[in-house]
């Protein structure tokens, strides 16, 4: 998989947007981008996934840069619900659904 | 739609003895891919089969198998447990193997060894 790099840790205060960076530098060009959360002793659930376009459904916003090297994704309304562990992925093409999980992005949603 | 379904959800084995856990995938679902989660290694993937057939493979010893009966439904056995087996098992269905598909993580079968 293309290496993804993620801040360890973030804070949100509730009801503001959340805003989760990746960087992905050597995505190929048919790779997309993943994003799954893992709330605490859950398993890991699907959010979002991209290739060059942006990407909106009911969960998140995922904005992928023009050079496709990083990504970002967005939670518009944080809750305490969405305290979770964010993990960003660029499975590798060829791998079939073989997803590589790197540390992720503690996000804490504060009151 | 049911979601993804593992049993059981708790396990306690003595090292040595060997152990069976079962997932039953999203109805329609042909991809069963199993991971291991520990807390000093994080979430890894252990191996993926896909119409009975195992595609992929994680980097794990030969005591960690699988299989995938004809309506998709997957087995993982582990043989001469060992202390460090201990971890939450994941399992994951997904519709196709075609890029772009998500997969759907069921709640997991964790694994005590003692």
């Amino acid at each position: 998989d293309a290496k993804t790099t993620q801040p360890t840790s973030m804070d949100c205060a509730e009801g503001r947007a959340a805003n989760l960076p990746c960087n992905h530098s050597t995505i190929s060009g048919n790779e997309y981008v993943y994003w799954y959360r893992q709330i605490h002793s859950q398993g890991p659930q699907y959010i979002i996934h991209g290739l060059k376009n942006n990407e909106t459904n009911e969960m998140a916003s995922l904005i992928i840069t023009e050079d496709r090297k990083s990504s970002t994704l967005i939670l518009p309304h944080a809750t305490l619900r969405d305290t979770a562990v964010y993990y960003c992925i660029v499975p590798q093409s060829n791998a079939g659904n073989m997803l590589t999980f790197g540390g992720g992005t503690r996000l804490m949603v504060k009151p | 739609k049911a979601g993804v379904t593992q049993t059981p959800r708790y396990l306690i084995k003595t090292r040595g003895q060997q152990v069976t856990l079962s997932c039953s995938p999203i109805s329609g679902h042909r991809s069963v891919s199993w991971y291991q989660q520990t807390p000093g290694q994080g979430l890894q993937f252990l191996f993926e089969y896909f119409s009975e057939t195992q595609r992929n493979k994680g980097n794990f010893p030969g005591r960690f198998s699988g299989r995938q009966f004809s309506n998709s439904r997957s087995e993982m056995n582990v043989s001469t447990l060992e202390l460090g087996d201990s971890a939450l098992y994941l399992c994951a269905s997904s519709f196709s193997q075609g890029r772009g598909t998500e997969a759907f993580f069921g709640q997991g079968t964790r694994l005590t060894v003692v």
